[in-house]
């Protein structure tokens, strides 16, 4: 079974702008999760989503957002970037929600620069 | 609320010899908890977890974790250390029974592996 993949893996965005980051989950999985890295704050939780609906957010403002398809494919949106949201943006899949007993297993990330 | 503590933040030892990464954690419910490993500019692989089966618990490329209750207490050890394991590991802990897959993650130990 292919693996989460998430695309692009590199981006370059100005203050300001917006970005979209893509993430596709493992066949079968039905959850999808974003977590921020930086070397910083370390891994953070950012939301979970399950069957296209929003089920568990993390500490984060509103510009941080996302969506999940029928095909339980992701999007993250980012709005009016700040130098802080430079980070490694991790996408994970499990096959449910329920807690600690579904494994996540996670994509190769997408590393965001914002200048 | 959950929390995860890695006692140290980098851990260096000689190639063949042990390696032991400590681990205390923090949790409301009866706890899930896993061990994840981060080679450079890569996602994050999953070594091993607990879910309340077995206390010892045996993962890949010959990690071992032992879950112990009364210390709040998960370490990863392995007992002969090669190169490949130089990376940042996490330790990880998620509620079971919670209403999805939040993940609280430790702040990470980098190691290194000497010749």
């Amino acid at each position: 079974k292919a693996g989460v993949t998430q695309t692009p893996r590199y981006l370059i965005k100005t203050r300001g702008q917006q970005v979209t980051l893509s993430c596709s989950p493992i066949s079968g999985h039905r959850s999808v999760s974003w977590y921020q890295q930086t070397p910083g704050q370390g891994l953070q939780f950012l939301f979970e989503y399950f069957s296209e609906t929003q089920r568990n957010k993390g500490n984060f403002p509103g510009r941080f957002s996302g969506r999940q398809f029928s095909n339980s494919r992701s999007e993250m949106n980012v709005s009016t970037l700040e130098l802080g949201d430079s980070a490694l943006y991790l996408c994970a899949s499990s096959l449910a929600l329920g807690g600690g007993h579904n494994t996540q297993y996670f994509g190769p990330g997408t590393r965001l620069t914002v200048l | 609320a959950q929390s995860v503590t890695q006692l140290d933040s980098h851990v260096s030892v000689s190639e063949g010899t042990p390696v032991l990464l400590r681990c205390n954690y923090s949790s409301s419910y009866s706890p899930s908890l896993f061990w994840y490993v981060q080679h450079p500019n890569k996602g994050l692989q999953l070594l091993l977890k607990y879910t309340s089966a077995a206390t010892l618990v045996k993962g890949i490329n010959g990690f071992e974790a032992e879950f112990k209750k009364s210390e709040t207490s998960f370490h990863l050890t392995k007992p002969s250390a090669h190169m490949s394991d130089a990376a940042e590991y996490f330790c990880v802990v998620s509620d079971v029974g919670a209403a999805g897959n939040k993940l609280t993650f430790g702040g990470g130990t980098r190691v290194l592996v000497k010749p």
